[in-house]
């Protein structure tokens, strides 16, 4: 099946201070990508969807000056937390579809602990 | 939006049993239906999916059914195994490149051997 990848898998940093996550599709392209955030023994919450080219399209309720999303090739989209604070700390896990049925094949998360 | 809900937020059987875990949705627009097992701190993985088209679909121990004019859908797993226990979530969506996943609770599979 296709492949996603993430970077870094985990990340600690400090309150004020930008954290920048990268997803990669490896072996398929990718216009659409999709960003989630997950908190402890909680659900996956779509936060936006990445457009190859074009703006993000943000959720209701997701600040998009605060979490910038950037997806300059057909390959990979980047999502910024700027200015973290600990309640930002979560597990930012991407997916983009992909395959003949455009599957959701996702990455395996970037663990993000803002202290 | 779509919202999808999901029952029951955890659930305990015996190895060998069946287990059966609902969702409904909200959207008539949804057609798309996958089940991801997500197991703790690693990615979700697809483990079965079902499109609006068909009614059932099953691979080996595991199955889907949906319902669209009940606008809900199950997934059923038969002889439950204990590496089978690990957090089940249904999702929503309707088909095509914007096709954002809407995603239920979640459910517990706890297989006690």
């Amino acid at each position: 099946g296709a492949v996603v990848s993430q970077h870094p898998s985990r990340v600690i940093c400090k309150s004020g201070t930008s954290v920048k996550i990268e997803c990669r599709s490896l072996d398929f392209q990718a216009t659409t990508m999709f960003w989630y955030r997950q908190f402890p023994k909680q659900s996956l919450m779509l936060m936006a969807t990445s457009n190859e080219g074009s703006k993000a399209t943000y959720e209701q309720g997701v600040e998009k000056d605060k979490f910038l999303i950037n997806h300059a090739s057909l390959t990979l989209s980047t999502l910024t937390v700027t200015s973290a604070h600990p309640e930002d700390s979560s597990f930012y896990i991407c997916s983009a579809p992909g395959g003949p049925w455009e599957t959701q094949y996702f990455g395996p998360g970037t663990r993000l602990l803002v202290l | 939006g779509e919202n999808v809900e999901q029952h029951p937020s955890t659930l305990s059987v015996q190895e060998g049993d069946s287990a059966v875990i609902k969702c409904t949705y909200s959207d008539s627009a949804s057609n798309y239906f996958p089940w991801y097992k997500q197991e703790l701190g690693k990615r979700p993985q697809l483990i079965i999916d079902i499109r609006s088209n068909v009614g059932e679909k099953k691979d080996q121990r595991i199955a889907v059914t949906l319902n669209k004019t009940a606008k809900h859908f199950s997934l059923h797993i038969t002889e439950t195994q204990p590496e089978d226990s690990a957090v089940y979530f249904c999702a929503a969506s309707t088909s095509g490149a914007t096709n954002k996943l809407i995603f239920g609770t979640g459910t517990l599979l706890a297989v006690q051997p």
